[in-house]
């Protein structure tokens, strides 16, 4: 799987617009873009997912780069739940394909 | 979503002896399942990939003798931490994914092993 780069660590105001930026530089034409948060002792929680256009769900939105080097993850009203660790990862869509974890984003939202 | 459920949430046990971790799947088959480790302000380090009636497949590093995976149904994974040590305490997390390649991997909750 590729590599990813995410900044160490964020904050943002509560009720705000929170955006987590994710580089992968070198990712394939196969490989997709993964997020997930962990919350504090307990286990990563799926966000979203995409290939290379703009995905959106009830959580989150993401925004992938035209040339898929880089993708945005964005809350769009961050609220005090939504501290934790973001990681973004990259991986090919196949049967059984592991998820390496970065060192993730550390999100603080504060009121 | 699916749902993973991991047990224990939290053990204590003495140096030496042996600790099973369950991992179970409980609105869909797994046919994959993946063991985690996750030390004090660390990432999640994958430690191996089980696949329902096969053996374990182990990251570089991981002692397969120490580990002990079992995968023998699509909703059940266990992890023994064999004669446990200190060292081995840690954030251990399971995570499972349904038979259908598009699906997305989901996690337990995650079991904190503390070793005295």
């Amino acid at each position: 799987d590729a590599k990813t780069t995410q900044p160490p660590s964020m904050d943002c105001a509560e009720g705000r617009a929170a955006n987590l930026p994710c580089n992968h530089s070198t990712i394939s034409g196969n490989e997709y873009v993964y997020w997930y948060r962990q919350i504090h002792s307990q286990g990563p929680q799926y966000i979203i997912h995409g290939l290379k256009n703009n995905e959106t769900n009830e959580m989150a939105s993401l925004i992938i780069t035209e040339d898929r080097k880089s993708s945005t993850l964005i809350l769009p009203h961050a609220t005090l739940r939504d501290t934790a660790v973001y990681y973004c990862i990259v991986r090919v869509l196949a049967a059984g394909n592991k998820l390496t974890f970065g060192g993730g984003t550390r999100v603080l939202v504060k009121p | 979503g699916a749902v993973v459920s991991q047990h224990p949430s939290r053990v204590i046990c003495k140096s030496g002896t042996s600790v099973k971790i369950e991992c179970r799947s409980l609105d869909f088959q797994a046919t994959t399942m993946f063991w985690y480790r996750q030390f004090p302000k660390q990432s999640l380090m994958l430690m191996a990939t089980s696949n329902e009636g096969s053996k374990a497949t182990y990251e570089q590093g991981v002692e397969k003798d120490k580990f002990l995976i079992n995968h023998a149904s699509l909703t059940l994974s266990t992890l023994t931490v064999t004669s446990a040590h200190p060292e081995d305490s840690s954030f251990y997390i399971c995570s499972a994914r349904d038979r259908n390649v598009w699906a997305e991997a989901f996690f337990g909750q995650g079991t904190r092993l503390t070793v005295v």
